[in-house]
Parts: C-alpha cells; sequence; structure tokens
C-alpha cells in the first residue's frame, strides 16, 4: 500500500513567516494530492486539491505545489488564525491514505 | 446548503453494540460516496472505509473490515456506521465526509463523539 509521510511532524513560527510543509508518497500518485487543516476542537477542512488548486474561500497566502511522489504546502505569511494540524491525503483510490499531520503553532 | 448531520454523542460499555449515523441534506445524496474516518483522542485522521449510496457498494480500509460495517438508506440520505461488539479502543470522534470518485473530501459531518468505558 501507499504511504504518505509528511515531515516536519510539527513546527513554530513566527507570524508573517513563510512557512512550508512537505508530503511524499511512497508512489506516484500524480497530482491526487489534497492538503486539509483541522484548527483545536475543530472539523478538518479542505485547503488544497490536485495538489495545487485552492479550494473556494481558502486565504490566497495557501498554496500547494508538486506532483509524482513529492508534495509541498506554503503559507507565505503566517497568520495567528493559521495554528493547525496540516494533513496530507491521497484520494485518487481506495484505500484513501492520510499523512500523519504536521501540527503548526506560533512561535 | 450541503450538510452532513451527524447522530450524538455516545457512551457504551465495552461488548455493546452500536450503529452511529449521517444524513445529508442540500445535494442529490446518491451522487457522493460516504466516507468514515475515525480520530482517535490526540490521533491523526484514519480513513476507515467509503460507501456508495447508489448501490451500498463499499471499500474498506483493511485495518477496520470485518470490525465496522457500513450501510446507507437512500430513501432518507442517511448513511450508518455500525459496531456489533464495542472496544475500549473503539473509543474516538468519527467524521462522515462525502466525496465524488478521485475527488478529495470537500464536506464533512460535525463528528460523534463515541466513548467506550466499563
Amino acid at each position: 500500500d501507499i504511504q504518505m509521510t509528511q515531515s516536519p511532524s510539527s513546527l513554530s513560527a513566527s507570524v508573517g513567516d513563510r512557512v512550508t510543509i512537505t508530503c511524499r508518497a511512497s508512489h506516484g500518485i500524480a497530482n491526487y494530492l489534497a492538503w486539509y487543516q483541522q484548527k483545536p476542537g475543530k472539523v478538518p477542512t479542505l485547503l488544497i486539491y490536485a495538489a495545487s488548486t485552492l479550494q473556494s474561500g481558502v486565504p490566497s497566502r495557501f498554496s500547494g505545489s508538486g506532483s509524482g511522489t513529492d508534495f509541498t504546502l506554503t503559507i507565505s505569511s503566517l497568520q495567528p488564525e493559521d495554528v493547525a494540524i496540516y494533513y496530507c491525503q491521497r484520494y485518487s483510490s481506495a484505500p484513501i491514505i492520510f499523512g500523519q499531520g504536521t501540527r503548526l503553532d506560533i512561535k | 446548503e450541503v450538510q452532513l448531520v451527524q447522530s450524538g454523542a455516545e457512551v457504551k460499555k465495552p461488548g455493546e453494540s452500536l450503529r452511529i449515523s449521517c444524513k445529508g441534506s442540500g445535494y442529490t445524496f446518491t451522487n457522493y460516496w460516504i466516507n468514515w474516518v475515525r480520530q482517535m483522542p490526540g490521533k491523526g485522521l484514519e480513513w476507515m472505509g467509503r460507501i456508495d449510496p447508489s448501490d451500498s457498494y463499499t471499500n474498506y480500509n483493511p485495518t477496520f473490515q470485518g470490525h465496522v460495517t457500513m450501510s446507507v438508506d437512500k430513501s432518507i440520505s442517511t448513511a450508518y456506521l455500525q459496531w456489533s461488539s464495542l472496544e475500549a479502543s473503539d473509543t474516538a470522534m468519527y467524521y462522515c465526509t462525502r466525496h465524488v470518485v478521485t475527488d478529495p473530501f470537500d464536506f464533512w459531518g460535525h463528528g460523534t463523539t463515541v466513548t467506550v468505558s466499563s
């Protein structure tokens, strides 16, 4: 089965910083990669799909890139409301796989 | 407005059975698969499986196959996740989500907390 590995597992950054989270698939998944944000105590929400397409309503400071096995989620200027756990997901076929998550805090 | 409304929190004892529900509204229920996602306390998201409401076809994560059963009643736009014998390790938040095959999960239910304790 395909595995999705995120790095780092956690990070702390300052408001205004550029933040990058990576997700690596054990096998090529084309661009069937999504990113979700889960704020503390809340339901996960879709941020990005097809590796780089921003979901409607998501701030433009979020962006995604990659194809095949290596993907990145970038926040261009970190805001306090971005404190959350971020998950990547391969969704092209069953089994659908989530990465283990990256916890993002404000320094 | 698309909504996935899940049933309320449950507290059960080990060995008991349970069925939780997820009612879709604001869209054509049979056009989207319903997925179930587990989140154990302080842990990440785990895909449990999915069901196609149009014909009840299912895909299960091997980790959960045989321990849970997914079903649907399309006449009332409701999907179910069922256990015949709960274990303490089933204590978790369970989310239902919808998707079109080869698309991501665009709407999520609010979650159902299941607590299994003697």
